[in-house]
């Protein structure tokens, strides 16, 4: 069965320095991985995703993350933070290909970012 | 495309009071999720269906929930009687395809139990 685990609850970083939220997966086959993040009182939106291709991911406002089978993480990297990126983060895993696959969330980091 | 959409955005309701949580999918996307979110457990999937059938109602907390899917446009989610406990954010969610591409969110329903 398939898993994720965020191992931050909560990351503080200063605006302009880097950002790194850690996530390792457990998965029975090659899994689909997902950042999402969720603004205050916001729905969730994709940030990137990996599903096989290139193993370092780049998605929407400078993040990226790279998929690592040897150590199953999933890790999401930003160069320099800006206070815009405070937010909820979720990792998430699918290993189901077939239509109507659920996702595995994570428990979520909170970001926060000072000025 | 408008997006995933849910209704009411908010609802505060009584104790013991039927909730009715409904959700427009996006057009062509058949599957859909229903997902709440609290403070303690975070994000937990409820239900999901695939071509308006359900799939896995095994996060469905109790037998006060229910969820429909009558047709590929609409679905509801249901709590019957309502507990202050239900309190948290309920998310839908739909997808086209296969489970590699995006989950679209919908903004959230936001209930409130007194």
């Amino acid at each position: 069965a398939q898993s994720v685990t965020q191992l931050d609850s909560h990351v503080s970083v200063s605006e302009g320095t880097p950002v790194l939220l850690r996530c390792n997966y457990s998965s029975s086959y090659s899994p689909s991985l997902f950042w999402y993040v969720q603004h205050p009182n916001k729905g969730l939106q994709l940030l990137l995703k990996y599903t096989s291709a290139a193993t370092l991911v780049k998605g929407i406002n400078g993040f990226e993350a790279e998929f690592k089978k040897s150590e199953t993480s999933f890790h999401l990297t930003k160069p320099s933070a800006h206070m815009s990126d405070a937010a909820e983060y979720f990792c998430v895993v699918s290993d189901g290909y077939q239509a109507g696959t659920a996702l595995i969330f994570g428990k979520g980091t909170t970001l926060s970012v000072s000025s | 495309d408008a997006g995933v959409i849910q209704s009411p955005r908010h609802e505060v309701t009584e104790m013991g009071q039927e909730v009715t949580l409904r959700c427009k999918p996006i057009s062509g996307h058949n599957s859909l999720f229903w997902y709440r979110q609290t403070m303690m457990r975070g994000l937990e999937l409820l239900i999901y269906f695939n071509n308006n059938v359900p799939i896995d109602d095994s996060g469905m907390p109790e037998d006060r929930f229910s969820a429909k899917m009558p047709n590929a446009s609409f679905s509801t989610l249901k709590i019957q009687p309502s507990e202050p406990r239900d309190s948290a954010v309920y998310f839908c969610a739909s997808i086209r395809g296969s489970s590699y591409n995006e989950q679209f969110f919908g903004p959230g329903t936001r209930l409130t139990v007194l």
